[in-house]
């Protein structure tokens, strides 16, 4: 089946501790984007990828960091460096950065104490 | 900069009856495409319909359409015989080409409208 997987669904780390989220979609797709959801709040960008060892920051870049060196991988770290981590945290994927609608994972969890 | 504006927080329909979603959006920019998108309980986003900023015709997509006005910068989701599966969250979106002209895709997203189907 196609489709993108996140894992773990839940995490818990403690304060000062980086983490890395897993995304990998098999789709095919250039294109992988990482998003924040905050407690009945829309999507914010984070990071995104429209190719193979290339990624640009998003509007909340910040204490967060990224690579691609496989097309269908793109892992997020959270580093000890972002102040509210605690957060619902979405992968996405398009065929390209401008071409159809983007697919999604079922989301991480990240709590930190 | 673009904008999404979901004004309502939360929705309630009686099963079997239509409701409509309002999302008006903000951008300079003449090509752009509207997205609508479901999270339920589970957290996951599901894509429900698109439309383009040059498309003719309202989307439609089984039971979701798109009332689309453009003058107006409203992009409404209509759900026409409403299931109670259909509560959940629905999200607004734009994509934009941005000012070279070549889109890397990001979706604007609107603050979400909790929709309630009753039984």
């Amino acid at each position: 089946d196609g489709g993108i997987t996140q894992s773990p669904k839940y995490l818990f780390r403690k304060e000062g501790q980086n983490v890395t989220l897993s995304c990998e979609q098999n789709l095919n797709h250039d294109a992988m984007y990482w998003y924040r959801q905050d407690p009945g709040q829309g999507l914010r960008l984070i990071y995104y990828s429209q190719i193979v060892n290339d990624f640009q920051k998003g509007d909340i870049a910040e204490g967060y960091s990224v690579s691609r060196e496989k097309k269908e991988s793109f892992p997020l770290t959270v580093t000890s460096a972002q102040k509210n981590p605690t957060a619902f945290y979405l992968c996405a994927s398009s065929l390209g950065p401008g071409l159809g609608e983007q697919y999604f994972g079922p989301g991480t969890r990240l709590t930190v104490t | 900069a673009q904008k999404i504006t979901q004004t309502q927080p939360g929705m309630f329909v009686q099963e079997k009856e239509a409701v409509t979603l309002d999302c008006t959006y903000d951008t300079s920019d003449p090509s752009y495409g509207l997205f609508w998108y479901k999270q339920p309980s589970s957290g996951e986003m599901i894509f429900l319909i698109y439309q383009g900023s040059y498309d003719q015709q309202n989307a439609t997509e089984g039971r979701y359409s798109l009332n689309f006005q453009k003058a107006r910068k409203s992009a409404n989701l209509v759900i026409s015989a409403s299931q109670l599966g259909d509560s959940a969250m629905y999200f607004c979106a734009m994509r934009v080409a941005n000012a070279g002209g070549t889109s890397y895709g990001k979706l604007t997203f609107g603050q979400g409208t909790i929709l309630t189907v009753h039984p």
